[in-house]
């Protein structure tokens, strides 16, 4: 079946230690990939996306995540956390055939430690 | 400022009474759409609109209706809450250009009794 996989549902890291979210994804063809985080009590905000090119790609936040084909994956990064990094990370696929839908996965969970 | 917003934040409800969630947008998108929350399941699509006057079912859609009058709004009805439709709802929209990212509201946390 198609779908999106976050293996982990939670994560915790001290302060300033670095963090890979892991995403893998099951489709025929390469979908659109994104990362969208939610703070406590807030939306969703785009950390960043990637459609085609580069496979490492920069966001905000301080964030990269890198696109490996051959893994069927797309893991984010941050080389040095912060407490306010503590939140809900969610990677989303749009699938080739339906760019209209977007597919969650079931997010991973940061507790940031000081 | 570009933003989606909803209303009411903060709902609590009995189960069988009517109740709408509004969603606008000021980024004049086309495509407009409504997801749950739930914990351990991620997002979930329940309806979505590509236009107006022209929706379709998500995932989810069972116990939900939509409406899209006027572009900028896409509001969500529950005609008959129940209490397994307690959740965290939002709403999204995105522009023409494919593929796109889809810009969020703040979300409506929705408690049936």
């Amino acid at each position: 079946a198609q779908s999106v996989t976050q293996p982990d549902i939670h994560i915790t890291v001290s302060e300033g230690a670095s963090l890979e979210l892991r995403c893998n994804y099951s489709y025929g063809a390469t979908p659109y990939l994104f990362w969208y985080v939610q703070s406590p009590g807030q939306g969703l905000q785009l950390l960043l996306k990637y459609f085609s090119g580069d496979t490492l790609v920069q966001g905000i936040k301080g964030f990269e995540a890198e696109f490996k084909r051959s893994q069927s994956s797309f893991n984010l990064r941050k080389p040095s956390v912060h407490w306010s990094d503590a939140a809900e990370y969610f990677c989303a696929v749009a699938p080739p055939y339906n760019t209209d839908k977007l597919i969650f996965g079931t997010g991973t969970r940061l507790q940031v430690f000081p | 400022e570009a933003q989606v917003t909803q209303n009411p934040r903060y709902l609590i409800t009995v189960t069988g009474k009517k109740l709408t969630v509004t969603c606008s947008q000021n980024m004049n998108h086309e495509y407009m759409s409504w997801y749950r929350q739930d914990p351990g399941l991620g997002l979930r699509q329940i309806y979505y609109s590509m236009n107006v006057e022209v929706t379709d079912k998500g995932d989810v859609p069972e116990g939900y209706k939509v409406s899209r009058k006027e572009k900028r709004n896409f509001p969500l009805i529950l005609e008959s809450p129940s209490p397994n439709q307690t959740s965290l709802y939002f709403c999204a929209s995105f522009g023409q250009k494919r593929p796109n990212e889809q810009y969020f509201g703040p979300g409506t946390r929705l408690t049936v009794t």
